[in-house]
């Protein structure tokens, strides 16, 4: 059973504009969420995160959004580079495992 | 290095035959997580172990898979009669036991089972 989903399996937007990412969980007992990026042959990479006492998280041009009630969260990018470009996949815990979705590949064309 | 290390980066092994995947986590990490992607999936959970707690196994696809953490440092994942849906990078990561706290990632065993 997949805890975590991101049912966006690709997404393409221009360089400079937004790019929204975004992930649903259905374990309420997550208390942690994570946002990393994986560039082909390399290992995911740490992005940014966020406790479930935050709605909002933020990083340079990365935001992360978390609505508890709705179990959704979202990552903002803006402006979106060339060099964003990459697979990024939602994390969540409970202090335990991680239980990661299947990902989303971003593009952002020149 | 200062990061999570696994060896070999690379596996090409005939089908049938037994691989042995190596992962040194980051010193002080008493977490350690095993993953594998699959072409074109997500990652998919194996096995996590913490401190000297007996280990999550729950994920593991099969009993020809299996794993062990000596020391509670290095872990050794091991697949024995290798089948071609085997074939993933195989990532391994490790934590910070205490408190809100992101895995590092190695950058994986590709695993090729022909």
């Amino acid at each position: 059973d997949q805890q975590v989903k991101q049912n966006s399996p690709s997404l393409s937007v221009q360089e400079g504009r937004i790019s929204i990412l975004n992930c649903d969980y259905t374990n309420s007992m997550f208390d942690y969420f994570l946002w990393y990026k994986k560039y082909p042959a390399e290992g995911p990479t740490f992005l940014i995160s966020i406790s479930s006492i935050k709605d909002k998280n933020e990083d340079g041009r990365f935001t992360v959004f978390l609505n508890k009630s709705a179990k959704h969260l979202s990552l903002h990018i803006v402006p979106s580079q060339p060099g964003d470009s990459a697979v990024y996949f939602c994390a969540a815990t409970s202090g335990n495992q991680f239980y990661f979705g299947t990902g989303t590949s971003l593009t952002v064309i020149p | 290095g200062a990061g999570v290390s696994q060896s070999p980066s690379n596996k090409v092994t005939e089908k049938g035959k037994d691989v042995e995947l190596r992962c040194d986590p980051i010193s002080g990490h008493t977490a350690l997580y095993w993953y594998r992607q699959s072409l074109g999936q997500g990652l998919e959970f194996l096995i996590y172990f913490q401190g000297n707690s007996a280990p999550d196994k729950s994920g593991l696809p099969s009993d020809r898979f299996s794993a062990e953490r000596t020391g509670g440092s290095v872990s050794t994942l091991t697949i024995q009669r290798t089948q071609q849906e085997d074939s993933a990078v195989y990532l391994c990561a490790s934590s910070l036991v205490r408190g809100p706290t992101e895995a590092f990632f190695g950058q994986g065993t590709r695993l090729t089972v022909v």
